[in-house]
């Protein structure tokens, strides 16, 4: 039953590759996101979607492309892989913003190791 | 430039007693802030959040006080247990935006 799940969990690739992660989550939200845990496990947000919308994108290489199919879905695919692209990448969820801000819910995580 | 910051980067505490984790940040427009609880290869898990109306807020053993002259706060977790063991996080966001920034961590080890 798990709520913001993600696939792969881990994944090892070598650099130049194109990769996917998958996200979904089962809480009936509107918003999804990807945060990056670098190495100094700093966790950064990188993309969101509101209703398959992008509204928020940091300065982050076009490489990367987020892709919501519907609003329960937001996949990461990244191309030519760098060594630097390696790192944890969270996707999450939450509501739409409200009145007093809104929590937002993480999935477990996806090791990414670029070799 | 890190709006939030969290200068402890880990605390040890004797089982039974208070931990008390702190965070500073440095933008006046946040307005709600949130406290996440980190375990080795899982995701970050929300514990508890404070809104910038309020300057305590209490569950359980979980309690967060917000000093916002002083853009701090903290998380005051009573009685400590092994279990609380983890990477909080404390982060922060503007009610008007889905962006929340997020602190550096603080490593907690509860000792039996």
């Amino acid at each position: 039953d798990t709520a913001v799940s993600q696939t792969p969990k881990y994944l090892v690739t070598q650099m130049g590759n194109d990769k996917s992660i998958k996200c979904e989550q089962n809480l009936g939200h509107d918003t999804m996101y990807w945060y990056k845990q670098d190495s100094k496990k700093f966790l950064k947000i990188m993309f969101s979607y509101n209703n398959k919308e992008l509204i928020i994108n940091e300065t982050v290489p076009n490489r990367f492309s987020p892709k919501s199919p519907d609003k329960a879905h937001l996949n990461l695919h990244i191309n030519s892989l760098e060594l630097g692209d390696s790192a944890v990448y969270f996707c999450a969820s939450s509501p739409s913003i409200g009145p007093g801000g809104n929590t937002i819910y993480f999935g477990e995580g996806s090791w990414l190791t670029v070799v | 430039d890190q709006q939030v910051k969290q200068n402890s980067p880990s605390l040890s505490v004797q089982e039974g007693r208070i931990s008390i984790l702190n965070c500073d940040y440095t933008n006046s427009m946040f307005d709600y802030f949130l406290w996440y609880k980190k375990y080795p290869a899982e995701g970050p898990t929300f514990l508890i959040s404070i809104s910038s109306i309020k300057d305590k807020n209490e569950d359980g053993r979980f309690t967060v006080f917000l000093n916002k002259s002083a853009k701090h706060l903290s998380l005051h977790i009573v009685p400590s247990q092994p279990g609380d063991s983890a990477v909080y996080f404390c982060a922060a966001k503007m009610d008007s935006s889905y962006k929340l920034i997020f602190g550096s961590g603080t490593r907690l080890l509860v000792r039996p």
